[in-house]
């Protein structure tokens, strides 16, 4: 099955800077790739995906780059702000097949004023 | 608009007791997902449905069983909890299996379970 590494575990950027999460997938059948967004005590949340027909996708400060020769793809936040601090997931998966999506182990986002 | 309901949202259990989860969504989603989410392992598949009538097994199912009589009911039983299923339980759904299928997982609240 697939097998998701994600990191790093934990990120500490100031305000304002960027942040990089970087994770690989194995299977190299899936084609879909997206990040959610965890706040403490809450449900995950989709904040943006990529499938793998593009390289690269952006939604204001937010953008998702995938290599499928390398098969890694990464989360860029930039001008960060203290509501992005989360925990973040990637996950990959074939849409075209029957299971749900694999998940990293979630990188925890701390944005320091 | 609900979408998708889980009960309880927390549970303190005796070793050995019988616990069932409760899920239920009201968007017709084809799939459903029971995922467990435990700090530094982050969230790993128990068991899925794609339809009504059938499932299969995640990376994790042993000790859990599910079952999908209908489109929008999804229950998790544990026949005999232990310790080590302390965890925070996310029910999820999702198109899968439809022309309309983008691929999102839409999650619940969670279930907080403690196994003592």
């Amino acid at each position: 099955g697939e097998n998701v590494e994600q990191h790093p575990s934990t990120l500490s950027v100031q305000e304002g800077d960027s942040a990089v999460i970087k994770c690989t997938y194995s299977d190299s059948a899936s084609n879909y790739f997206p990040w959610y967004k965890q706040e403490l005590g809450k449900r995950p949340q989709l904040i943006i995906d990529i499938r793998s027909n593009v390289g690269e996708k952006k939604d204001q400060r937010i953008a998702v780059t995938l290599n499928k020769t390398a098969k890694h793809f990464s989360l860029h936040i930039t001008e960060t702000q203290p509501e992005d601090s989360a925990v973040y997931f990637c996950a990959a998966k074939n849409l075209g097949g029957a299971d749900g999506l694999t998940f990293g182990k979630g990188t925890h986002l701390i944005i320091q004023p | 608009i609900a979408g998708i309901t889980q009960a309880p949202t927390s549970q303190i259990l005796a070793a050995g007791r019988r616990m069932t989860l409760r899920c239920t969504q009201d968007m017709r989603h084809n799939a459903m997902y029971w995922y467990r989410q435990d700090l530094g392992l982050g969230l790993r598949l128990i068991h899925y449905s794609n339809t009504a009538g059938t499932t299969g097994k995640g990376e994790v199912p042993d000790g859990y069983s599910v079952s999908r009589a209908n489109t929008d009911d999804f229950p998790l039983t544990l026949a005999s909890a232990v310790p080590s299923q302390t965890s925070v339980y996310f029910c999820a759904s999702s198109r899968e299996g439809t022309g309309a299928d983008t691929g999102e997982l839409f999650f619940g609240e969670g279930s907080r379970l403690t196994v003592l």
